[in-house]
């Protein structure tokens, strides 16, 4: 069976800082997709940066990159210069592809960014 | 602006009667939408997939007499917590996937609805 585990229920930064999410998964799968989603105070949930196992190449998105070492089964979300409206729960997740339905999610990491 | 929207969103009822959730996919047609149950300070747990013109597909542990799912159109499906309780108390959100592929197509998730049962 797929996990997905967030090992840091909260975490904060300084607004202009970089913060770094963990993030590991399991799964005996070899090509499978991992995502960051964010979830800000409005719930509604926001699609944050996305990486294919088969890249070797780490997916980054303006402020937001990762840092995928697939021998490991790790997959950390780094923001650069945080800001107040990177304040959010951010969720982890994993599809090895398949059924539509299977969006495995990590229980979460809440980022507070402080002024 | 939205692309999948959900109503209500915050809805609150008496122990015991029942209540829909509408989930509206915007800007496409989906043939198929995903139901999934938030509690606080958790994660997003999947509990079923509702299928346009046949039956749901509920993902183990969830009673399918208590949460009703109908998909009547390609834009839109319904969650009914039937004979709701306080343990029912929750978010709802779903999930429209842009194509048929999870691992490619853009994942648009509903804003969610707050379910309080008194």
């Amino acid at each position: 069976a797929q996990t997905v585990t967030q090992s840091q229920p909260e975490m904060s930064v300084q607004e202009a800082e970089t913060v770094t999410l963990s993030c590991t998964y399991d799964t005996s799968e070899n090509n499978y997709y991992l995502f960051w989603y964010k979830q800000p105070p409005s719930r509604q949930m926001i699609l944050v940066i996305r990486q294919e196992a088969y890249k070797q190449q780490n997916a980054t998105e303006n402020r937001f990159s990762v840092n995928f070492q697939k021998a490991a089964k790790s997959f950390s979300l780094k923001i650069s210069d945080s800001q107040l409206g990177d304040t959010a729960m951010y969720f982890c997740a994993f599809t090895y592809g398949g059924s539509q339905g299977n969006l495995i999610f990590g229980k979460g990491t809440k980022l507070s960014v402080k002024p | 602006g939205a692309v999948v929207s959900q109503h209500p969103s915050w809805v609150i009822c008496k122990s015991g009667t029942s209540v829909k959730i509408e989930c509206r996919s915007l800007d496409f047609q989906a043939t198929t939408m995903f139901w999934y149950r938030q509690f606080p300070k958790q994660s997003l747990m999947l509990m079923a997939t509702s299928n346009e013109g046949s039956k749901a597909t509920y993902e183990q542990g969830v009673e399918k007499d208590k949460f009703l799912i109908n998909h009547a159109s390609l834009t839109l499906s319904t969650l009914t917590v039937t004979s709701a309780h306080p343990e029912d108390s929750s978010f709802y959100i779903c999930r429209v996937g842009q194509g048929a592929l999870i691992s490619t197509d853009t994942q648009y998730f509903g804003p969610g609805t707050r379910l309080t049962v008194l």
